[in-house]
């Protein structure tokens, strides 16, 4: 079964500290991997999207990582700001059609 | 601003009372999409549509219908609704480049009593 799972579930961190998110896929065959942040009440907006020869991706203080091979993701945020407060969601595309699988999400916290 | 616009924004619905989600978007993408959001869990998609005329059964169906109106609007119905509906619903588009990605809408904060 195609699946993504993400970890942590939640997290807290002070401002101005870094932390990295993780996220392990099965999904086969496999198109690319997209990071996407949700603040409250909003709709998700993508932050990254990496395909299979792209290891590493930064979007500013954004940066996301990719192994193929042990199907696993990362999204690194450095100095983070209270504005990183939001969930972040790891979607994996399926090679060849519309399949997306979600992830459940990271619930990021970051305190003054 | 180009993007997606859904309405309403939040809504309560008594069991078996029906209504219609609307989405609409700016950016001439053929590919529109319904999906589900709830506690602890990936978004679910409900239905989609690859293109002006077509619609397509994702991976949670049942109990919704939809209407591909246009090539901007994409609409959900729930005929009959249920709590187990209650859940935030969001609408995405996509254009025909590969990096575009999702553009999605704001959600529709939707609870059924």
């Amino acid at each position: 079964k195609n699946q993504v799972e993400q970890s942590p579930q939640s997290l807290i961190i002070l401002e101005g500290k870094n932390c990295t998110l993780q996220c392990n896929y099965t999904v086969s065959p496999f198109s690319n991997l997209r990071w996407y942040k949700q603040d409250t009440g909003r709709g998700p907006v993508s932050l990254t999207i990496m395909t299979f020869s792209e290891n590493t991706k930064s979007n500013g203080r954004y940066t996301a990582t990719l192994d193929a091979d042990t199907k696993q993701s990362s999204l690194h945020i450095t100095a983070s700001q209270l504005s990183d407060s939001a969930s972040y969601i790891c979607v994996v595309r399926k090679a060849a059609g519309n399949k997306l699988t979600f992830g459940g999400g990271t619930r990021v916290l970051v305190k003054p | 601003n180009a993007g997606v616009t859904q309405t309403p924004k939040f809504q309560v619905l008594k069991t078996g009372q029906s209504m219609t989600l609307q989405c609409a978007q700016d950016m001439n993408h053929n590919s529109m999409y319904w999906y589900r959001q709830d506690p602890g869990m990936g978004l679910r998609l409900i239905y989609y549509s690859a293109s002006e005329g077509t619609t397509d059964k994702g991976e949670v169906p049942n109990g919704y219908n939809v209407s591909r109106l246009n090539k901007r609007e994409f609409s959900l119905r729930l005929e009959s609704a249920a709590p187990s509906q209650t859940s935030v619903y969001f609408c995405a588009s996509e254009g025909t480049a590969f990096n575009y990605g999702y553009t999605f809408g704001s959600g529709t904060r939707l609870t059924v009593v």
